[in-house]
């Protein structure tokens, strides 16, 4: 277990639908991340939130944003979804004492129909 | 950007056989970590190199940090089928509050007991 939480598990939902992904990071993590990881591309990296403020983005699409609460915990908002968003979306902390090894949360599984 | 690249992409061994995956950057690393990530899992952190020629053993894996920091190994001996999925090698931003890490694309092993 890795502290790094996420919910739901699963999500089914149809095209051009939007849904949000949420995350809790370990204890005294300040850094979230989050990753789409679909069978042919592998871990893509789409924005990391450090503290409450955006630190880095990835390969994110417009349609997708993320935003990081006060109590650090994330959420990952995708809209207008298409049959191609359908993934693993990964959450990931760091910040705590090795500060850049990233510990990554069960993921959400995404079907979009 | 920063580039990292693992190859083989795929590897298939019979139990008993050792195995190796290579990883390369485009850019000189402050650190270089290995994650694992089981079938149907989440990635899981397995070590992280720092030094230059560092050599780091963990069992029956041995990783190895390349004398310009810019390449990376990771040897498993006497392959397990536990030892099955696929193995990501990934390098740390450029520090500050930016952790950022650039994923391989990784090395899926499977092992033919």
């Amino acid at each position: 277990d890795s502290g790094v939480t996420q919910t739901p598990k699963h999500l089914i939902t149809a095209t051009g639908q939007r849904v949000t992904l949420r995350c809790s990071p370990r204890s005294g993590d300040l850094s979230v991340y989050w990753y789409q990881q679909s069978l042919d591309q592998g871990l893509q990296f789409l924005i990391q939130y450090y503290n409450g403020e955006e630190r880095a983005k990835g390969n994110i699409l417009e349609r997708f944003s993320a935003q990081q609460f006060p109590d650090l915990h994330s959420e990952l908002n995708l809209s207008s979804l298409e049959l191609g968003d359908s993934a693993l979306y990964f959450c990931a902390s760091s910040g705590g004492l090795h500060r850049d090894t990233q510990y990554f949360g069960p993921g959400t599984r995404l079907t979009v129909l | 950007g920063q580039q990292v690249m693992q190859i083989p992409q795929y590897q298939h061994v019979q139990e008993g056989e050792d195995f190796t995956t290579y990883c390369n950057s485009s850019t000189t690393l402050s650190n270089i970590q290995w994650y694992k990530q089981r079938p149907g899992g989440h990635p899981v952190f397995l070590i992280q190199l720092v030094k230059s020629g560092e050599v780091k053993k963990q069992k029956r894996l041995t990783f190895q940090f390349g004398e310009a920091k810019k390449n990376s190994s990771l040897h498993i001996t006497a392959t397990q089928t536990t030892d099955v999925g696929t193995y990501f090698c990934a390098g740390p931003g450029s520090g500050g509050s930016n952790y950022k890490l650039t994923f391989g694309k990784g090395t899926l092993l499977t092992v033919n007991p």
